[in-house]
């Protein structure tokens, strides 16, 4: 069985200021863990994915997630936020013992200020 | 240009009027799949198919039909809507079979049963 959390339901920063989403995840097998976005009114978008290469994964849009097994993390980062970063944002964790099935988490809403 | 199509956009019915979300893709992708999202939920999976005739439960099944007949089309069918399945859908496709491929996804339909 799979399962995730992402910390935080609602995050805001200032516009150029880090972004920090947090998200751990637990997993009997080994994972593939995913963050997509979603802005308003639009579908889901794949911000970077974790398929056990590289533990530091870059992705679109300047993001980049960590993973970390042992804390069972995969925390999405930014350097400099973007007004047009304002979005909800899932981690989503898949596995290899019944990969058709995924699990999302609850989300988190990023607000942007000026 | 490679998309997921669903249809409708949006669709307001009445409870126990059997209806129909249509999903299609023009990728040749193998494996498909429903979600709902409900606020504070994040996107929790209906059902997901991973080839021509082979389907499965996700977390959320109860009171939805699927059928996969043919490669670019995996229909959602609620055979008597309750108002509980007032929800945001998404369909999603991905490539081969493995836990690493992305999922493209549709922009939604909006479900209201009243």
């Amino acid at each position: 069985a799979q399962s995730v959390t992402q910390l935080d339901s609602h995050v805001s920063v200032s516009e150029g200021t880090p972004v920090l989403l947090r998200c751990n995840y637990s997993s009997s097998y080994s994972p593939s863990l995913f963050w997509y976005v979603q802005h308003p009114n639009k579908g889901l978008q794949l911000l970077l994915k974790y398929t056990s290469a590289a533990t530091l994964v870059k992705g679109i849009n300047g993001f980049e997630a960590e993973f970390k097994k042992s804390e069972t993390s995969f925390h999405l980062t930014k350097p400099s936020a973007h007004m047009s970063d304002a979005a909800e944002y899932f981690c989503v964790v898949r596995t290899t013992d019944s990969w058709g099935k995924l699990q999302f988490g609850a989300g988190t809403q990023v607000v942007v200020t000026p | 240009e490679a998309q997921v199509t669903q249809n409708p956009r949006y669709l307001i019915t009445v409870t126990g009027k059997k209806l129909t979300v249509t999903c299609s893709q023009n990728m040749n992708h193998e494996y498909m799949s429903w979600y709902r999202q409900d606020p504070g939920l994040g996107l929790r999976q209906i059902y997901y198919s991973m080839n021509v005739e082979v389907t499965d439960k996700g977390d959320v099944p109860e009171g939805y039909k699927v059928s996969r007949k043919e490669k670019r089309n995996f229909p959602l069918i609620l055979e008597s809507p309750s108002p509980n399945q007032t929800s945001l859908y998404f369909c999603a496709s991905s490539p081969a079979p493995t836990p690493n491929e992305k999922l493209f996804f549709g922009s939604g339909t909006q479900l209201s049963v009243l």
